[in-house]
C-alpha cells in the first residue's frame, strides 16, 4: 500500500512565522501535489511537482512556495503566515503520466493566530 | 475555467436508503474522472472513470460516467452507518492535474 506521510497532524503558528510543512511518499511516485481544503471551497491546488527540483504553481499558490529535493520528499513553505493560511493542508502523490489515482496523506490542520 | 460541480452539498438518509451522488464537470482536455471517500481524514480512492456507459462496482457501490453529457454519478445502495462521510469527485486535465469538486456530505443515521 501507497503511503504518504505528513509531519505533522496539528500545527499553531503566528502571524509572520515561517511554515514548513513536510511530506514523504515511498512508492517512488514521480508526482507530488499539495491542496489545502477548506469548507464550501473543496480541496484546491497551490503547488504541484512532476520531478525532483521542479515545480508549477497550481490555482492558488500565492504566499506559499514549495522544494523537491528529493523524489520521495515534497515540502510546502509559508514564507510569512497569514491567518487566512488557516487551512487543511492535504499533500499527496502518483505515478505521472496516466491520470493515475492521487493517494493523499492524513493531512496537516494549520491554524495561524 | 475548469470547474467540477458536485450535489446535493449534503444529504441525510436512514440505514438501507440508497443513495444517488452527482458530479458533473468542465475539464479542459477531460482525461478522466475519480471519485473519493473523506471520513476524518485523507481522501481514500473509489473509483476511476474514463468510458462513457461503463459501470464500475465495489460492493454496493456502483459509478458511471456520461462523457457526452459531462457528469458522472454514485450510486449507494443499502446504506450502512459506515458510508458517513465526504464523497469527492474530480476531473483530470491533461493526465496530471486533478479538479476537485466541493463534495457531497452523506450522513446515514441508524
Amino acid at each position: 500500500d501507497v503511503k504518504v506521510t505528513q509531519s505533522s497532524r496539528y500545527l499553531v503558528k503566528r502571524t509572520g512565522e515561517k511554515v514548513f510543512l513536510e511530506c514523504v511518499q515511498d512508492m517512488d511516485h514521480e508526482n507530488m501535489f499539495w491542496y489545502r481544503q477548506d469548507p464550501g471551497l473543496g480541496l484546491r491546488l497551490i503547488y504541484f511537482s512532476y520531478d525532483v527540483k521542479m515545480k508549477e504553481k497550481g490555482d492558488i499558490p500565492e504566499g506559499y512556495s514549495v522544494s523537491r529535493e528529493k523524489k520521495e520528499r515534497f515540502s510546502l513553505i509559508l514564507e510569512s503566515a497569514s491567518t487566512n493560511q488557516t487551512s487543511m493542508y492535504l499533500c499527496a502523490s502518483a505515478r505521472a503520466g496516466r491520470s493515475s489515482p492521487l493517494h493523499f496523506g492524513n493531512g496537516t490542520r494549520l491554524t495561524v493566530t | 475555467e475548469d470547474k467540477v460541480v458536485q450535489s446535493p452539498l449534503s444529504l441525510v438518509v436512514h440505514e438501507g436508503d440508497t443513495v444517488t451522488l452527482n458530479c458533473s464537470y468542465e475539464v479542459t482536455n477531460f482525461r478522466s474522472l475519480l471519485w473519493y471517500k473523506q471520513e476524518k481524514k485523507a481522501p481514500t480512492f473509489l473509483f476511476m472513470l474514463t468510458s462513457s456507459g461503463i459501470e464500475k462496482k465495489s460492493g454496493r457501490l456502483s459509478s458511471i460516467l456520461d462523457k457526452k453529457e459531462l457528469f458522472s454519478i454514485l450510486n449507494i445502495t443499502a446504506t450502512q452507518t459506515g458510508d458517513s462521510a465526504v464523497y469527492l469527485c474530480a476531473g483530470y486535465r491533461d493526465t496530471d492535474k486533478l479538479i476537485f469538486g466541493t463534495g457531497t456530505r452523506l450522513q446515514v443515521f441508524p
